[in-house]
């Protein structure tokens, strides 16, 4: 039963550098999200996907890019990363249960800091 | 933009006490209302959430309160207890977005003994 795990937990890249974060869900679950929380900000959806090769950009999504071949993973890369990139970044996945019913299950987070 | 207000940013509360926690919406065409609690260094977890035809609804020590025509939802914990110690995210949804959430900012929640 291992649900929704993200790797690494934690890294510390160089400006400019890329780096990706792998999120994989084991329930089949079609929606996935990659958020990232800053204090002060909550939670902000960077990227989401409705089903595998369906993506579309949250409320953030400058400075990354995200793919989805197949329905259990959701890798989100940073492809120059900049200091403001700093951030925990969750994963989370969800599935559609009729009107009204949205919840979402969220990964342990990825500590990212880039120096 | 904030589609979800929340406040306060922190509370702390005596063990046996009511934490109250508030949040405001604008958007009309959200139809649910769920409440995530993150412990440190733990993702998001889904406490309770709430359907806009009902006014309150209550689960243990946990209820949520919701007023439609202000726009507004609150999250009420009795009897706070130390393990209640969290960040609490009010958030809202609507049918046909997606499966997309939208957060409020968060509010880090310590109950003292």
């Amino acid at each position: 039963d291992a649900g929704i795990t993200q790797s690494p937990r934690y890294k510390i890249t160089e400006t400019g550098r890329q780096v990706t974060l792998m999120c994989h869900q084991t329930w089949s679950h079609s929606y996935m999200f990659w958020y990232r929380q800053d204090l002060g900000h909550g939670l902000r959806l960077i990227y989401y996907s409705a089903a595998a090769d369906i993506t579309d950009k949250g409320e953030v999504p400058d400075g990354y890019v995200v793919s989805r071949s197949k329905t259990e993973n959701f890798p989100l890369t940073l492809e120059s990363a900049t200091r403001s990139q700093t951030s925990v970044y969750f994963c989370a996945s969800s599935e559609a249960r009729g009107q009204g019913n949205h919840e979402q299950y969220f990964g342990p987070g990825t500590r990212l800091t880039v120096t | 933009q904030q589609q979800v207000k929340q406040s306060p940013q922190s509370l702390i509360v005596q063990k046996g006490g009511i934490s109250i926690i508030n949040c405001a919406y604008e958007n009309t065409a959200f139809d649910y209302f769920p409440w995530y609690q993150q412990f440190p260094g733990k993702g998001p977890a889904l406490l309770i959430a709430i359907r806009p035809d009902v006014s309150e609804k209550k689960e243990g020590r946990f209820t949520i309160s919701f007023n439609k025509s202000a726009k507004q939802f609150s999250l009420h914990i009795m009897d706070s207890q130390p393990g209640d110690s969290a960040t609490y995210f009010c958030a809202a949804s609507m049918t046909g977005g997606y499966q997309k959430v939208t957060f409020g900012t968060g509010t880090k929640l310590q109950v003292i003994p």
